[in-house]
């Protein structure tokens, strides 16, 4: 399959904790992208790894991506309530296409 | 607010009826995109646009027909739906690598 597939495919935690998502694939990309949606929403772009990148930080979040086994994980820390949402992993491929291609997505609760 | 807005945010029709989805962006993007998401299941690429043209079209059934008549507007003109096509329709514009998301339409097929 081209898409990314996330696991776990639900999550629930605690305000306060952590929450760890991962993503594998199987395509070459040229970058991979993270997105939240709030229920029934449009999707909003966090942040994005470019293929030659192994981390990244943005705020609260923190995104690791491994090429040679094709993965990428997203970190939360210090969850709010707020956070509460679905988050999904879009791969970017390497051919100059513009579409991403989204996984399935982690549906992410963070009770108060 | 991402800049991509669309109406109707909800749809009601008949499998008889033909409607048209408007999605219109901002952000002085080249690229826009229709998603399906369907309950349980990824989000589904349905078409893109790049600048105005037809750059993919990913198998979608004939009673979607999309319409770019210029880089700033998108439409999907509905007929003939069948009950399964009820899901959220995503536009999405871009530039970059980035995609901004639209609010959706709730569409639902009687």
């Amino acid at each position: 399959s081209q898409q990314g597939e996330e696991d776990p495919q639900a999550l629930s935690i605690q305000e306060g904790e952590n929450a760890t998502m991962n993503c594998s694939y199987k395509t070459s990309i040229n970058n991979l992208q993270w997105y939240r949606q709030n229920s029934g929403r449009g999707l909003v772009h966090l942040i994005l790894i470019r293929s030659n990148e192994r981390e990244k930080h943005s705020g609260r979040l923190r995104v690791t991506l491994d090429t040679s086994k094709k993965s990428s994980s997203l970190l939360i820390t210090a969850s709010r309530a707020a956070d509460t949402a679905s988050y999904f992993c879009a791969l970017g491929g390497d051919t100059g296409r513009r579409a991403l291609t989204f996984g399935s997505g982690t549906r992410l609760q963070v009770q108060p | 607010e991402t800049g991509v807005t669309q109406t109707p945010r909800h749809l009601v029709m008949g499998m008889t009826n033909k409607k048209s989805l408007k999605c219109e962006q901002h952000l002085g993007h080249n690229a826009m995109y229709w998603y399906k998401q369907s309950a349980k299941k990824p989000l589904e690429l349905m078409f893109v646009y790049n600048f105005k043209e037809q750059t993919e079209n990913n198998s979608v059934p004939s009673r979607f027909s999309p319409e770019c008549p210029n880089s700033s507007h998108l439409f999907l003109h509905l007929h003939t739906l069948q009950p399964e096509d009820s899901a959220l329709y995503l536009c999405a514009s871009s530039q970059g690598n980035e995609q901004f998301f639209g609010p959706g339409t709730r569409l639902t097929v009687l």
